[in-house]
C-alpha cells in the first residue's frame, strides 16, 4: 500500500492552467476507474472535487477536470484563481476494499 | 443537515489506548460505508479503515491488530478504538463517508498526539 506519486508542488499565475499528475500501479490507479481528487486548504478538512476519474460533484467549478491514462491520473485546474491555492490529493481504490492516497501537491498561485 | 463530528482525540503516551467517536447526522450509518482517514503533522492523507453497512471491516496494514472500527446504528455513531499506540500514529483523524468509492462527506477532524 505505497502512497501514489504526485509532484510536491506546482504553481501558476492567475488565469493559467496547471496539471497535477498522480502515478500508481496496475493494482490501483491503472486497475480501476475509481480515482478521486481532494482539495484541502490549511487547517481545513479535505473536500471532494473529482470522482470516478473525471466526474465533478455538484457545486465544483468546471475549471477542475480529471483524466487518466494507464497508471497515471491527472487533475487540471484551468483559469487558475487565488482561491485555488491549496493542497491537492489524489486517491484510488486499491482493491480488497482498501484505498490509497497520493502524497499531495501544493498549488501556489503566483 | 449532513454533518460528521469527531471527538475523543487527545494526548496519550506510547502504548496507550484511545477511542475516537464520529457523530453522524443527516444520513444513516446503517446503510452507508464509513471510513477513517488520518493526516500526520505536515504530511499527506492516509486511509486507515472502513466499515461497511454489513459490519465487515478493513484496515491499512500499519494499524491491523491494533485499531478496531465499529459503529452503533441506533446512535448513528462510528468509532475507532486505537490500542498499542505509537508515535507514528500522531495525526489528525478524519471520519468520512465512503460513497461508491469516493469520500464525499468529511468531518472536521480530531487531533491525536502520542508521546514517546
Amino acid at each position: 500500500q505505497s502512497a501514489l506519486t504526485q509532484p510536491r508542488s506546482v504553481s501558476g499565475s492567475p488565469g493559467q492552467s496547471v496539471t497535477i499528475s498522480c502515478t500508481g500501479t496496475s493494482s490501483d490507479v491503472g486497475g480501476y476507474n475509481y480515482v478521486s481528487w481532494y482539495q484541502q486548504h490549511p487547517d481545513k478538512a479535505p473536500k471532494l472535487i473529482i470522482y470516478d476519474v473525471s466526474k465533478r460533484p455538484s457545486g465544483v467549478p468546471d475549471r477542475f477536470s480529471g483524466s487518466k491514462s494507464g497508471n497515471t491520473a491527472s487533475l487540471t485546474i484551468s483559469g487558475l484563481q487565488a482561491e485555488d491555492e491549496a493542497d491537492y490529493y489524489c486517491c484510488s481504490y486499491a482493491g480488497s476494499h482498501t484505498f490509497v492516497f497520493g502524497v499531495g501537491t501544493k498549488v501556489t498561485v503566483l | 443537515e449532513v454533518q460528521l463530528v469527531e471527538s475523543g482525540g487527545g494526548l496519550i503516551k506510547s502504548g496507550g489506548s484511545l477511542r475516537l467517536s464520529c457523530a453522524v447526522s443527516g444520513f444513516s450509518v446503517s446503510s452507508n460505508y464509513m471510513t477513517w482517514v488520518r493526516q500526520a503533522p505536515g504530511k499527506g492523507l492516509e486511509w486507515v479503515s472502513i466499515i461497511h453497512n454489513d459490519w465487515t471491516t478493513y484496515y491499512t496494514d500499519s494499524v491491523k491488530d491494533r485499531f478496531t472500527i465499529s459503529k452503533d446504528n441506533s446512535e448513528n455513531m462510528v468509532y475507532l478504538q486505537m490500542n498499542s499506540l505509537k508515535a507514528e500514529d500522531t495525526a489528525v483523524y478524519y471520519c468520512a463517508r465512503e460513497y461508491y468509492k469516493k469520500m464525499d462527506i468529511w468531518g472536521q477532524g480530531t487531533v491525536v498526539t502520542v508521546s514517546s
